[in-house]
């Protein structure tokens, strides 16, 4: 039973275009909805959350939105540079579990010059 | 040096061999978990620790057990290793991100781990 899905295994765009990654999710019960990035030989690394009373977060380039009657939250890049490929991970927790995460299986992301 | 150190960086180990993994951390966090990645699965909780006197299996622990014997160190090990546990395996610490937002984690490395 995955709780949390990503779709799309890869996702490729051109330098100074937007990025956008999608999660999905099947339980209402999360609260907190986190994005990680991995690049390869390293371990992921925390970018962005938001918490599920909220619809949107902001931090630079990234943006997060939230869309709970959908269960559906994405990941806007923008601009995107060479530097943002990697392997995307969305995750999510409910209060009630302390701080386990479930993430999905995760995007590449290539960003092309 | 790293928040979260994980040793060994690579190994490759034969089925049926009792295996140990390590992870230690200076963020001086109380939670520790291990989790593995497989492609087109993602990231999979094994186990996880709250304390150094609480210990909680995962969504995939058959298989695996683990000791945290200190704060700073929790180690993760494979009693008699198969080939289905081939993966990459992460220790990660975790801490608040303030009041309303949940936790952020810190990973180590990795350890990436074949059984042949």
């Amino acid at each position: 039973d995955q709780q949390v899905k990503q779709n799309s295994p890869s996702l490729s765009v051109q330098e100074g275009r937007i990025s956008i990654l999608n999660c999905d999710y099947t339980n209402s019960m999360f609260d907190y909805f986190l994005w990680y990035k991995k690049y390869p030989a390293e371990g992921p690394t925390f970018l962005i959350s938001i918490s599920s009373i909220k619809d949107k977060n902001e931090d630079g380039r990234f943006t997060v939105f939230l869309n709970k009657s959908a269960k559906h939250l994405s990941l806007h890049i923008v601009p995107s540079q060479p530097g943002d490929s990697a392997v995307y991970f969305c995750a999510a927790s409910p209060e009630t579990s302390g701080s386990r995460l479930t993430f999905g299986e995760g995007t590449q992301l290539t960003v092309n010059p | 040096d790293a928040d979260v150190t994980q040793t060994p960086r690579n190994r490759i180990t034969k089925t049926g061999k009792r295996i140990m993994l390590e992870c230690s951390q200076t963020k001086g966090h109380d939670r520790m978990y291990w989790y593995r990645q497989d492609p087109g699965l993602g990231l999979r909780l094994i186990y996880y620790s709250f304390d150094v006197k609480d210990i909680n299996k995962g969504e995939i622990s058959d298989g695996y057990s683990v000791s945290r014997q200190a704060q700073a160190k929790f180690s993760l090990s494979l009693e008699s290793a198969i080939p289905n546990q081939t993966a990459l395996y992460f220790c990660a610490t975790s801490d608040s991100l303030g009041q309303g937002k949940g936790y952020g984690y810190t990973f180590g490395s990795g350890t990436r781990l074949t059984v042949v």
